[in-house]
């Protein structure tokens, strides 16, 4: 049971322009979203997250919004950059526990 | 310098081996996982613990076992009953289970392949 998913497994997008990542789920418990970055052979880091009060947070270029009623949350990147090119996790967590669900990540390829 | 160590970054095991991945981290934090990465089915939840001297099964704990004697460390026994171990393995670490704005933080990664 995929309780996270992300339904494209890669994006290409061209430098200089937004590149908007989306990640779809299933638990209505789950009250807080995270998006982590993945190097090959590295792991991951922790890019941005949002609680589910909210509905959108910023942080430079990098925005997330969270709609609750479609389950459905999404990684915007603007400007786009080739140092951006990683695989993507979205990532989400129920009140209780601690533990996190990761969808399948999606792979961006940021062209010069 | 906080952060988590994972050692050894590459390790081959032949059939029928258990061996063991080491996760050390510095940052205080209670709790502690491991993940295994295989392609394209994301970030699969191993093992993880609260709180020194407990932890739990998470989604494919079969053929794995953890201990968890100190705050600071959370090895990982790849044991011979695990029937696809070739993976790339992620232990990560967070500051306080069961806080809803929690984080986790990610080593480095060890990549294990049985030969």
């Amino acid at each position: 049971d995929q309780q996270v998913k992300q339904n494209s497994p890669s994006l290409s997008v061209q430098e200089g322009r937004i590149s908007i990542l989306n990640c779809d789920y299933t638990n209505s418990m789950f009250d807080y979203f995270l998006w982590y970055k993945k190097y090959p052979a590295e792991g991951p880091t922790f890019l941005i997250s949002i609680s589910s009060i909210k509905d959108k947070n910023e942080d430079g270029r990098f925005t997330v919004f969270l709609n609750k009623s479609a389950k459905h949350l999404s990684l915007h990147i603007v400007p786009s950059q080739p140092g951006d090119s990683a695989v993507y996790f979205c990532a989400s967590k129920a009140p209780s526990g601690s533990r996190l669900t990761f969808g399948e990540g999606t792979q961006l390829t940021v062209n010069p | 310098d906080g952060g988590i160590t994972q050692s050894p970054k590459y390790l081959f095991r032949k059939e029928g081996q258990n061996v063991t991945l080491s996760c050390e981290q510095n940052l205080n934090h209670d709790a502690m996982y491991w993940y295994r990465q295989d392609p394209g089915q994301g970030l699969r939840l191993i093992y993880y613990s609260q709180i020194v001297n407990d932890f739990q099964k998470g989604d494919i704990a079969e053929g794995y076992s953890v201990s968890r004697e100190k705050k600071e460390s959370f090895p990982l026994t790849v044991t011979s009953a695990q029937k696809n171990p070739t993976a790339f393995y992620l232990c990560a670490s967070s500051i306080e289970p069961g806080y809803s704005g929690n984080t986790i933080y990610f080593g480095e990664g060890s990549w294990l392949t049985v030969v």
